[in-house]
């Protein structure tokens, strides 16, 4: 079964360092890819950042950048989002998300669109 | 960085109505490779985020033919043809033609 579940989150100090853990099982993980998206309370939805499948290329929504860093160990089958400095505006339920791909004529293709979720882990920064 | 307007905040449906929520972004969502990276996602009351249509009009595995997707360049809309009470939650646009990627602001459907 094609799964993701995060976890890490909790209850932080603003200024404080928290890592977040995304786990995948179900599919080839090194093959796919991999989103952090973030979610205000009653808010709308925000992407974070990206990695892709081998690690070589990430991207960061500005308000992150050089305060969060995402990283991969596809021998664990896992994705990670440091989180440092963390501010009060970061309280948000934090989601791993997987980069869709369809795979036809030889080679596998980014749909550029997010298929599997995880269930969100909440991370509150508050003193 | 590519901005997306959702119309319409809240939008209440008699069940077996259509309904029908539009997405505008701030620039042309065609990609340099030809394809418009523009999907849908539904988020159900206390769920994640489900994926329902990618590259403006395909559905997704498993989601019902009554979601479609239609448009082009800087406007899309989804249609729902008969609305099902398991459809309320929000709907969110999601732009992935260029970073960051970015969402439509959501349109919340409710059965009326």
């Amino acid at each position: 079964q094609v799964q993701l579940v995060e976890s890490g989150g909790g209850v932080v100090q603003p200024g404080r360092s928290l890592r977040l853990s995304c786990g995948a099982s179900g599919f080839p993980f090194g093959s796919y890819g991999m989103h952090w998206v973030r979610q205000a309370p009653g808010k709308g939805l925000e992407w974070v950042a990206v990695i892709w499948h081998d690690g070589s290329n990430k991207y960061y929504t500005d308000s992150v950048k050089g305060r969060f860093t995402i990283s991969r160990d596809n021998s664990k089958n896992t994705m990670y989002l440091q989180m440092n400095s963390l501010r009060a505006e970061d309280t948000a339920v934090y989601y791993c998300a997987r980069d869709a791909v369809e795979c036809s004529g030889g080679g596998c293709y980014s749909l550029f669109a997010f298929d599997i979720w995880g269930p969100g882990t909440m991370v509150t920064v508050s003193s | 960085d590519i901005v997306m307007t959702q119309t319409q905040l809240s939008s209440a449906v008699t069940l077996g109505q259509p309904a029908s929520i539009s997405c505008r972004s701030s620039q042309s969502l065609v990609h340099s490779d030809g394809n418009t990276y523009l999907s849908w996602l539904q988020q159900r009351p206390g769920q994640p985020p489900r994926l329902l249509i990618y590259k403006i009009f395909n559905r997704f595995s498993g989601v019902p033919d009554r979601f479609s997707g239609s448009g082009a360049g800087t406007d899309f809309t989804l249609k729902i043809s008969r609305v099902e009470a398991e459809d309320v939650g929000v709907y969110y646009c999601m732009q992935a033609t260029q970073f960051p990627r970015t969402f439509g602001g959501g349109t919340k459907v409710e059965i009326k």
